[in-house]
């Protein structure tokens, strides 16, 4: 079965500082989609950035990038540069290869200090 | 305008009434999905569909029901309510022709408490 772990409840980092939140994956699959959503205290759930299991390179949108080790099944996604308005939950998700189904991770909530 | 769209947004009701929330969207997606979301447990999925005559079961679906009534609509239900299925309720769209690449694009959620 496909699985998502996020092990960090809760992050700290300071602003203009980068940080990485950790993912890891498990699936049978070669073919696969991996995403991370940022969750706002409003609630609502905002993509962020996708990453392919084939993309021989790292998926980078402004100031997010995505640190894809395939062969130790993580994703983490990187945070340059912090702001105030990173202060969020952020949710690692997989693309379930035949459904397009999402199987999310339980979640990191970074907290940005000023 | 949201591309998204859930109502309501808050909703409070006591156990065993039933209740309906409504998503509706413009992005012109075929496929369309429920989730709940649970502290620490991330989003669940409970119900989706790939087209008006489509409905699939997600991992979490017993004590609820869908409907997609057009292409851009997608109602999920709760035929009894009961309190533990307090909790944030999310409908998301996605294009099924462009590949599995693309993600999906969610409501803003409903809030719902069941007392």
């Amino acid at each position: 079965a496909q699985k998502i772990t996020q092990t960090q409840p809760g992050m700290f980092v300071q602003e203009k500082e980068a940080v990485t939140l950790d993912c890891t994956y498990d699936t049978s699959d070669q073919s696969y989609g991996l995403f991370w959503y940022k969750q706002p205290s409003s609630g609502e759930m905002i993509f962020l950035i996708y990453q392919g299991s084939y993309d021989e390179q790292n998926a980078t949108e402004g100031r997010y990038s995505l640190n894809f080790q395939k062969a130790r099944k993580s994703a983490n996604l990187v945070i340059s540069a912090s702001q105030l308005g990173d202060s969020a939950m952020y949710f690692c998700a997989m693309r379930e290869r035949l459904l397009g189904k999402l199987i999310f991770g339980q979640g990191t909530e970074l907290s940005v200090k000023p | 305008d949201a591309d998204v769209t859930q109502t309501p947004r808050n909703r409070i009701t006591k156990t065993g009434k039933r209740i309906m929330l409504e998503c509706s969207q413009t992005k012109g997606h075929d496929r369309m999905y429920w989730y709940r979301q649970d502290p620490g447990l991330g989003l669940r999925l409970i119900y989706y569909s790939f087209d008006v005559k489509d409905i699939n079961k997600g991992e979490i679906s017993d004590g609820y029901s869908v409907s997609r009534q057009a292409q851009a609509k997608f109602s999920l239900s709760l035929e009894s309510a009961i309190p533990n299925q307090t909790a944030l309720y999310f409908c998301a769209t996605s294009d099924g022709d462009r590949g599995n690449n693309q993600p999906q694009h969610f409501g803003d959620g409903t809030r719902l408490s069941i007392l």
